[in-house]
């Protein structure tokens, strides 16, 4: 089966930095996604990740580590419009597996 | 990325009666799949749908009560049948473009809001 876990909710402040983790047990690997969902819009690719390491993307880096299933979204320099859910995806037989996202809220 | 149309964008139905949601593609594709969003909870996939060929559905979810066409390589429905309250969702759509390959990138439509009454 499959098992994401990340979590629920981050509340961070414009200008700063914000690191969403993401663990995941899943039969099968071929990626790890991160995609960005406003509220009432739909998900947005972000970044992807298949070999354990950084990589990097303008303000955002996602990080990835196979052995320990463990992935994270770094978010800097912070800005009100990064206010939204986040989404880590494994895929795997060609069908991506959802976490449950994490709400990040960005204060002034 | 392909530009993905859904309709409607969102509907209130009585319980009983069936929706057919369309998504349309601005480019062929070979994959397409249908996804269902409850509210506060993430996407999980009700099945891929590629042309020419039977939806393949997810563990707990049905032909009968989701079936799904996929007449060319930029359209696809889905209809939700026999509709209860707790099929209130938003249902997307989403597709994997070959270029993209082999990242298997899923582009999203902006989804169908389903409330039943």
């Amino acid at each position: 089966g499959q098992n994401i876990d990340q979590p629920t909710e981050m509340t961070a402040t414009e200008g700063a930095i914000v690191q969403i983790n993401c663990t995941y047990q899943t039969s099968g690997f071929n990626g790890l996604f991160w995609y960005q969902q406003h509220a009432g819009e739909a998900p947005t690719f972000l970044s992807y990740n298949v070999l354990d390491g950084l990589e990097e993307k303008g303000r955002f880096s996602s990080f990835l580590s196979r052995s320990k299933g463990y992935s994270y979204l770094l978010l800097k320099e912070l800005q009100m419009k990064d206010s939204a859910s986040y989404l880590c995806a494994v895929s795997a037989y060609s069908t991506l597996t959802f976490g449950k996202g994490t709400m990040l809220l960005v204060s002034p | 990325s392909a530009v993905i149309s859904q309709k409607p964008s969102r509907d209130i139905c009585q319980r009983g009666t069936s929706l057919t949601i369309q998504c349309q593609v601005d480019s062929q594709v070979t994959m397409m799949f249908w996804y269902r969003q409850q509210p506060g909870q993430s996407l999980t996939l009700i099945a891929t749908a590629n042309q020419g060929s039977e939806a393949t559905y997810e563990s707990g979810f049905v032909i009968d009560k989701f079936p799904i066409s996929r007449p060319n390589l930029t359209f696809s429905t889905l209809t939700v049948s026999n509709m209860s309250p707790e099929d209130s969702s938003i249902y997307l759509c989403s597709v994997e473009q070959g270029a993209d390959r082999p990242k298997n990138i899923q582009y999203f439509g902006a989804g169908t809001r389903l409330s039943v009454l």
